[in-house]
């Protein structure tokens, strides 16, 4: 089963609008970390915001913002006033407490996102 | 800022070539990784390192080696280059926590190496 969905395979969304990139993750583990990186056409892949299993609260980095539904174990990405220099793809990784030998993410297959003026 | 730079943005190598792909980092951090990232795929491990000369097999260790000589170096290398080795590599880097669940990676620019 696959660790890390993005069922969005691409989204588009008008200029100034919030727009929602679905996320949904699969672990036994109780401790765990989520992040969400943004890869633009460049390629370099940026870290945009971190949220921790045990967090109380959503994380919120600017204009981006994370919907944590741990019962549902989805961790959707919140960009609100979307800018034309939000078009890019977006990914969405973990990494497991258990799996912490290795250190690595675990990537979802990420959602391009195109902001229309 | 976190710098991670790699030794080319485009590669163009033919099949049975040794390839080489470099990385450094800046932040003097213990976790350097080397992934590959495919349309469709998202981003999967090669390999890691923790340490300098430690590596550890990713998922998908098969065809590449890595060398970690000095701490803010890693390099890439492709022994025999074949065409499904075609892709984006991504190179990335981490500081060792004590909370390992938080430790943020620091990516590279990429190479895109396309294997003829």
């Amino acid at each position: 089963a696959q660790k890390i969905t993005q069922t969005q395979p691409g989204m588009f969304v008008q200029e100034k609008e919030a727009v929602t990139l679905d996320c949904t993750y699969d672990t036994s583990d109780p401790s765990y970390g989520l992040f969400w990186y943004k890869q633009p056409s460049s390629g370099e892949m940026i870290f945009l915001i971190y949220q921790g299993s045990y967090d109380q609260q959503n994380a919120t980095e600017g204009r981006y913002s994370l919907n944590f539904q741990k019962a549902r174990k989805s961790a959707n990405l919140v960009i609100s006033a979307s800018q034309l220099g939000d078009s890019a793809m977006y990914f969405c990784a973990m990494r497991e407490a258990m799996g912490t030998g290795r250190r690595a993410l675990t990537f979802g297959s990420g959602t391009r996102l195109q902001v229309q003026p | 800022d976190v710098k991670v730079t790699q030794s080319s943005r485009y590669l163009v190598k033919r099949t049975g070539e040794k390839v080489f792909l470099e990385c450094v980092q800046d932040m003097d951090h213990e976790n350097m990784f080397w992934y590959r990232q495919d349309p469709g795929l998202g981003l999967r491990l090669i390999y890691f390192s923790y340490d300098v000369k430690m590596k550890e097999k990713g998922d998908i260790p098969e065809g590449y080696s890595v060398s970690r000589e000095k701490k803010e170096r890693f390099s890439l290398i492709l022994e025999s280059a074949s065409t499904n080795q075609t892709s984006m590599y991504l190179c990335a880097s981490s500081f060792l926590s004590s909370s390992a669940v938080q430790e943020t990676q620091y990516f590279g620019p990429g190479t895109r190496l396309l294997v003829l």
